[in-house]
């Protein structure tokens, strides 16, 4: 299996402009998570779906931020309008189990986002 | 407070030293709780679980503590490779699922 795949593996953008991560879970994974890591504040979970199905948002800093997952091979969380303080890595993770690491919990490589 | 709090690094080691992380955590419903490594700009992975007797890992050895709410990460004979990030994570289980919370990470240079 080739793993979380996320994309882009960077981006840069201008302040204002909308921006959109992708990722494809591991194949057979219910759970899909969206993580965002700042030196400041470590790596926070932004929002977790099961099978397709959003469940618990509580970590979405604002409504700038919507994440969707229409089937189960893709995700996508959106920023617009992006803002420099969204400069983070944003990882997305699966797993056959939510909150439960050892059931193969995965993260991608992450994206590097540099809102300029 | 933050939920998970760990030692701030870096800790910088020679090679072949022994070096040991701390975590704390507030939430007394944490149920479960892990060690991941994490290497400059890449993703975190597992390292180990953290069973309420202590377990070991070859050099790696992690404790709790459950009435001071306290983890622990031991690593002996370190080697360069070990160089990383080292976060200590807690879960918790609700209704709709369950969470990891990671904490802040701490450096390890060897």
């Amino acid at each position: 299996d080739a793993g979380v795949i996320q994309s882009p593996r960077h981006e840069v953008t201008e302040m204002g402009q909308e921006v959109t991560l992708r990722c494809k879970p591991i194949s057979g994974h219910d759970y899909l998570f969206w993580y965002r890591q700042t030196m400041m504040r470590g790596l926070e979970l932004l929002i977790y779906f099961n099978n397709n199905v959003p469940i618990d948002d509580s970590g979405m800093p604002e409504d700038r931020f919507s994440a969707k997952m229409p089937n189960a091979s893709f995700s996508t969380l959106k920023i617009q309008p992006s803002e420099p303080r969204d400069s983070a890595v944003y990882f997305c993770a699966s797993s056959l189990r939510s909150g439960v690491p050892n059931y193969g919990y995965t993260f991608g490589s992450g994206t590097r986002l540099t809102v300029v | 407070r933050k939920e998970v709090e760990q030692d701030p690094g870096p800790f910088n080691v020679p090679e072949g030293a022994t070096v040991a992380f701390n975590c704390t955590y507030s939430n007394s419903a944490s149920q479960s709780f892990f060690w991941y490594r994490q290497d400059c700009r890449k993703e975190p992975k597992l390292l180990m679980s953290v069973y309420s007797s202590g377990n070991e890992d070859g050099r790696f050895t992690a404790q709790r503590n459950r009435a001071s709410q306290y983890i622990s990460l031991l690593i002996r004979d370190s080697k360069l490779s070990d160089s990383a990030t080292y976060l200590c994570v807690v879960t918790r289980i609700y209704n709709q699922g369950g969470k990891l919370i990671f904490g802040q990470g701490t450096e390890l240079s060897v």
